[in-house]
């Protein structure tokens, strides 16, 4: 079965800082990847996933994930954080083979100082 | 654009009442699903359907029935509320392959006293 582990249960970055959310997962196939991102109160929004191809994927609000298939790890980043990014980040793996059943990781939050 | 709608937003139950959560998406997805959030357990599987007319366990199923009601709709159970299902629930829907993103609802908060 899959799992998804966010070793960072809380990170607290200065306004304008740069951004590393580490995730890594175990999936025994071509794994299916997503970063999602929930503000207090809200539901989930994708930032951006990973299917196939070019390892490096964009996604919204400046944010970017690598894909390394050797370390099992698909870490999010953004080179400038701004306040409005204080929330929590979920990674997740998808498999099924009808629609997209997701395993999450624990979670991520974010603080952000002025 | 609606999306994924879920209500309601907030209930609070008594041990061993039932309840029925509802969840409605527009957006024409063969498969939903129905996740709970905990503190520091991200969101974890209780149901899917995969398409209309089936419905599958997911991780955590125990307390939990669910109904696809039609392509829609998809709702969740609690036939006896247990405070161990004081949670945060969420609907999400998808396209039928693997490689589709889910879309979530806003989430019903559910406390079990």
């Amino acid at each position: 079965a899959q799992s998804v582990t966010q070793p960072d249960i809380h990170i607290t970055v200065s306004e304008g800082a740069s951004l590393e959310l580490r995730c890594n997962y175990s999936y025994g196939a071509t794994p299916y990847l997503f970063w999602y991102v929930q503000s207090p109160g809200q539901g989930l929004q994708l930032l951006l996933k990973y299917f196939s191809g070019d390892t490096l994927v964009q996604g919204i609000k400046g944010f970017e994930a690598e894909f390394k298939r050797s370390q099992s790890s698909f870490n999010l980043r953004k080179p400038s954080v701004h306040w409005s990014d204080a929330a929590e980040y979920f990674c997740a793996v998808g498999a099924g083979a009808a629609g997209n059943k997701l395993t999450f990781g624990g979670g991520t939050r974010v603080l952000v100082k002025p | 654009n609606a999306g994924v709608t879920q209500t309601p937003k907030f209930q609070v139950l008594k041990t061993g009442q039932s309840m029925t959560l509802q969840c409605a998406q527009d957006m024409n997805h063969n498969s939903m699903y129905w996740y709970r959030q905990d503190p520091g357990m991200g969101l974890r599987l209780i149901y899917y359907s995969a398409s209309e007319g089936t419905t599958d366990k997911g991780e955590v199923p125990n307390g939990y029935n669910v109904s696809r009601l039609n392509k829609r709709e998809f709702s969740l159970r609690l036939e006896s509320a247990a405070p161990s299902q004081t949670s945060v629930y969420f609907c999400a829907s998808s396209g039928w392959t693997s490689n589709t993103e889910a879309f979530f609802g806003q989430g019903t908060r559910l406390t079990v006293v």
